[in-house]
């Protein structure tokens, strides 16, 4: 079975720290990607990376930047954390590429920033 | 650009009674469609697919989808619910892009009556 682990479940900071979400996968994985989920806004895109140092812009970058510097490794950095950025962060990992693959999420971590 | 619409964003339905979600996307080229499952607390976890062949597929749990071209729709259905069955559920299309991405849908809840 394909397991993606997240560091933490549950994060609380502060305003204006900087803010390191873990993420590591276990099955090889070319592409992974982390969002943000919130109700009634589904999941958002934040970004996303398709090889090692390589790394696209989701759909809400602003505030946040990632690092993938081994395959099976992918961190969500909050560089100054704000009260906005209180949610839960969903990171996902699928194999390869195209329109077939089947994203395999971890469990979350919720971070509240006070 | 692909889109999801689940039109529904809450559902409440009796413990034995049947289910039905909706999906209606958007996509240019022939689509492939997810069903996921996210229990309280958790990541999404794959229901089911649909790729290619017979339209109506069955994936864990109980559940079922059936693709409509026509509709551009692929509902989501469950003979009998059971308690356990409460939970969000994400419709989503796959991206033919270099890093298998899928666009999600926005959700929805469901709430299982005793």
């Amino acid at each position: 079975d394909v397991k993606v682990t997240q560091s933490s479940r549950y994060l609380v900071k502060r305003t204006g720290e900087k803010v390191f979400l873990e993420c590591v996968q276990d099955m090889d994985h070319e592409n992974m990607f982390w969002y943000r989920q919130d109700p009634g806004l589904g999941l958002r895109l934040i970004y996303f990376s398709y090889d090692v140092k390589m790394k696209e812009k989701g759909d809400i970058p602003e505030g946040y930047s990632v690092s993938r510097e081994k395959k099976e490794r992918f961190s969500l950095i909050l560089e100054s954390a704000s009260t906005n950025q209180t949610s839960m962060y969903l990171c996902a990992s699928t194999p390869g590429q195209g329109a077939k693959n089947i994203q395999y999420f971890g469990a979350g971590t919720r971070l509240s920033v006070l | 650009a692909q889109s999801v619409t689940q039109p529904d964003i809450h559902i409440t339905v009796s413990e034995g009674a049947s289910l039905e979600l909706r999906c209606n996307y958007s996509y240019g080229a022939t689509p492939y469609l997810f069903w996921y499952v996210q229990s309280p607390g958790q990541g999404l976890q794959l229901l089911l697919k649909y790729f290619s062949g017979d339209t109506l597929v069955q994936g864990i749990k109980g559940f079922e989808a059936e693709f409509k071209r026509s509709q551009s729709s692929f509902n989501l259905r469950k003979p009998s619910v059971h308690w356990s069955d409460a939970a969000e559920y994400f419709c989503a299309v796959g991206t033919n892009t270099n890093a298998g991405k899928s666009t999600f849908g926005d959700g929805t809840t469901l709430t299982v009556k005793p």
